[in-house]
């Protein structure tokens, strides 16, 4: 039930890009991405709620592909800020008609100098 | 700037023994979220609650229950812990506006280990 992320982690040298992936095998309704850095609080990046959508600030931006139930983050020239670990989140209804937060099994990334 | 706290960061207990770990919201958020984050599975939902005193199960509730009596403070207890549960455990809270769009604000989390 839980999205899954490719890769699980990745290691790249300071201003090299990557992507992250987040594929879900129930449909997705919106698209959450958090960054959770080293001994920090997840915080949260940015949230997709369209088919189509694509977002993004300073050098990472995502995309939602309502169709194939997957999303994916791209880090552009990343910088020694961006390594953390990242998880993406989907919401879910439950049986209290409100929703839950579902999150995938995490993608950590290394930017090294 | 929303803030949620957990009691403690670390924490050391016994096979066995009744562990609570309490998480403390300041923004009158309605919703709080119970996680657990293991490698490779990332953050899994154990219990979550949308009032005082209402609650529901997540994904993995086996060996643990919560406790809600107040809007600001939302308990998971492990009522006899065991070493499958040492872990980190993350709180989150969130408001309810009806979208699906709200975001949810992590503490920083508390590591258990259980021996």
């Amino acid at each position: 039930q839980q999205p899954v992320q490719s890769p699980q982690a990745v290691i790249l040298r300071e201003g090299e890009d990557a992507v992250i992936n987040c594929s879900s095998s129930k449909a997705l309704y919106s698209v959450h991405w958090y960054r959770q850095k080293h001994g920090e609080a997840p915080v949260f990046l940015m949230i997709l709620l369209k088919g189509g959508e694509q977002k993004g600030h300073d050098k990472i931006s995502a995309s939602f592909n309502e169709k194939k139930q997957q999303s994916s983050l791209y880090l552009t020239a990343s910088q020694l800020s961006y390594s953390g670990t990242y998880f993406c989140g989907t919401g879910r209804g439950t049986t209290s008609g409100t929703y839950k937060y579902i999150f995938g099994t995490g993608t950590r990334l290394k930017v090294l100098a | 700037d929303v803030k949620v706290t957990q009691s403690s960061r670390y924490l050391v207990k016994r096979t066995g023994e009744k562990v609570f770990l309490e998480c403390v919201q300041d923004m009158d958020h309605e919703n709080m979220f119970w996680y657990r984050q293991d490698p490779g599975l990332g953050l899994r939902l154990i219990y979550f609650s949308y009032d005082v005193k209402m609650k529901e199960k997540g994904d993995i509730p086996e060996g643990y229950s919560v406790s809600r009596e107040k809007k600001e403070r939302f308990s998971l207890i492990l009522e006899s812990a065991s070493t499958n549960q040492t872990s980190m455990y993350l709180c989150a809270s969130r408001r309810t506006s009806g979208r699906i769009g709200d975001t949810q604000y992590f503490g920083p989390g508390t590591r258990l280990t259980v021996l």
